[in-house]
């Protein structure tokens, strides 16, 4: 059965600290890792990791994947109010039709920052 | 960036009836969506796949006559829940991604989610 695990499960940190959050999978067939943001409604998309060790950068957020060790993070400096919501990784594995990924989730990391 | 739209957004309805929800794609063709369900406080739990002009696979656990699956078009695809109970009653949040592209996966977007709630 496909896992991923993150941590922490939630987080309080203060307007301007720096977070890192983590992912770690054990898939079978892996494709990617995506990183998701989550507030009030339904997910929206981050970044989508391939290869190992490349960082992708967007503004303040910023991820990499390492596939040796399983495993990701996803960092956000300089953190800001609007930042606070659920932060949810997904892998995803070649899905039983072999074409798009189906994605397994992690329960997600609560972040809250605060004044 | 790629639309999903899904709708409704909230159903509220009585225990026995049958509630259909629609997902689709606004700016881009999407030959597989994908249904998932998320229990408060819990992550998305992928129900299936749904496949244009094909029967959608479903995951370990689901219903398939419980959770009816239509995926008619390139950018539409429908669940219905039927029958539906109070332990039926979730956030039911749909997805679809574009075409690969050159042999590479692309980002499943969302749409907004449905809140169902079965009295």
């Amino acid at each position: 059965e496909d896992k991923v695990v993150q941590s922490p499960l939630s987080l309080v940190v203060h307007e301007g600290d720096t977070v890192t959050l983590n992912c770690s999978y054990e898939v079978t067939n892996f494709r990617s890792l995506l990183w998701y943001k989550q507030e009030k409604k339904a997910p929206t998309f981050l970044f989508m990791l391939t290869s190992s060790g490349i960082e992708k950068k967007s503004g303040r957020l910023s991820s990499i994947l390492d596939k040796k060790e399983l495993s990701s993070i996803l960092n956000i400096t300089a953190t800001q109010t609007g930042d606070s919501a659920i932060y949810l990784c997904a892998v995803g594995t070649l899905s039983n039709t072999g074409t798009a990924s189906k994605l397994t989730f992690g329960t997600g990391t609560r972040l809250q920052v605060t004044l | 960036g790629a639309v999903v739209s899904q709708h409704p957004s909230r159903v509220i309805c009585k225990s026995g009836t049958s509630v259909k929800i629609e997902c689709r794609s606004l700016d881009f063709q999407a030959t597989t969506m994908f249904w998932y369900r998320q229990f408060p406080k819990q992550s998305l739990m992928l129900m299936a796949t749904s496949n244009e002009g094909s029967k959608a696979t479903y995951e370990q656990g689901v219903e398939k006559d419980k959770f009816l699956i239509n995926h008619a078009s390139l950018t539409l695809s429908t669940l219905t829940v039927t029958s539906a109970h109070p332990e039926d009653s979730s956030f039911y949040i749909c997805s679809a991604s574009r075409e690969e592209y050159r042999g590479r996966d692309q980002p499943q977007h969302f749409g907004d989610g449905t809140r169902l709630s079965i009295l």
